[in-house]
């Protein structure tokens, strides 16, 4: 069963039309982060939550914003999405208390057209 | 900033063949992770490593941690179609830290 769910897998939008991406969890894990990868590269860290507690990355454009309405669920907005910002988006969730262990959805393929 | 770089950045082998791909860091990490990726899914995690000079193996695959905790690395033996994806190691500055490190990747094909 998957235990990180990410919705849709694939999303296509247009230049400058905002878009949201979804994650949800059923771990109950204290930690979510959004991750962006582009082609072949490495997941970037984008933002993530120890809980309600928002944290930024200091080279994350301010198009990309984020919500955590509650442990399950989390957002990732893009205000004005450019060419550039299509890749691949995962989201990933960890226990604090245990080990270093992410896990990973299976990720948001978004295209802008 | 922490920089984790792997290579080779891309490695394409026979089946049977065995191969080595490294992970090299001049910051220490407390623990150190690898995690496969095929295309179109998330990071898997293979294994994770915390003290210098570990090895672990998992089936076919050895994970090596460094020393130092600085690097790292994954050996294939006897590679199989199966195991054709990104590796990617990451790495944790603290224990319970909330943020990894990831390396820039290795992608790997083997073929039939």
């Amino acid at each position: 069963d998957a235990m990180v769910i990410q919705n849709p897998r694939y999303q296509v939008t247009q230049f400058g039309k905002p878009v949201t991406l979804s994650c949800s969890q059923t771990l109950n894990h204290n930690v979510m982060y959004w991750y962006q990868q582009k082609s072949s590269q490495a997941p970037k860290l984008l933002f993530h939550y120890y809980d309600k507690d928002f944290n930024n990355e200091a080279d994350t454009p301010d198009n990309f914003q984020s919500r955590r309405p509650n442990t399950s669920f989390c957002f990732l907005d893009i205000r004005s999405p450019g060419l550039g910002d299509a890749a691949m988006y995962l989201c990933a969730t960890k226990t604090w208390v245990e080990s270093e262990k992410l896990f990973f959805g299976s990720g948001t393929q978004l295209s802008v057209l | 900033t922490q920089l984790l770089e792997q290579s080779p950045q891309f490695l394409s082998i026979q089946e049977g063949e065995n191969l080595t791909v490294y992970c090299n860091s001049s910051s220490v990490f407390s623990s150190l992770q690898w995690y496969r990726q095929e295309p179109g899914e998330g990071p898997v995690l293979l294994v994770t490593v915390v003290t210098g000079g570990e090895v672990k193996k998992l089936k076919r695959l050895t994970f090596q941690f460094g020393d130092a905790r600085k690097d790292s690395s994954l050996h294939i033996t006897a590679a199989q179609p199966g195991d054709t994806g990104l590796y990617l190691c990451a790495g944790a500055s603290n224990f319970g830290n909330e943020k990894l490190t990831f390396g820039t990747g290795t992608r790997l094909t083997i073929i039939p």
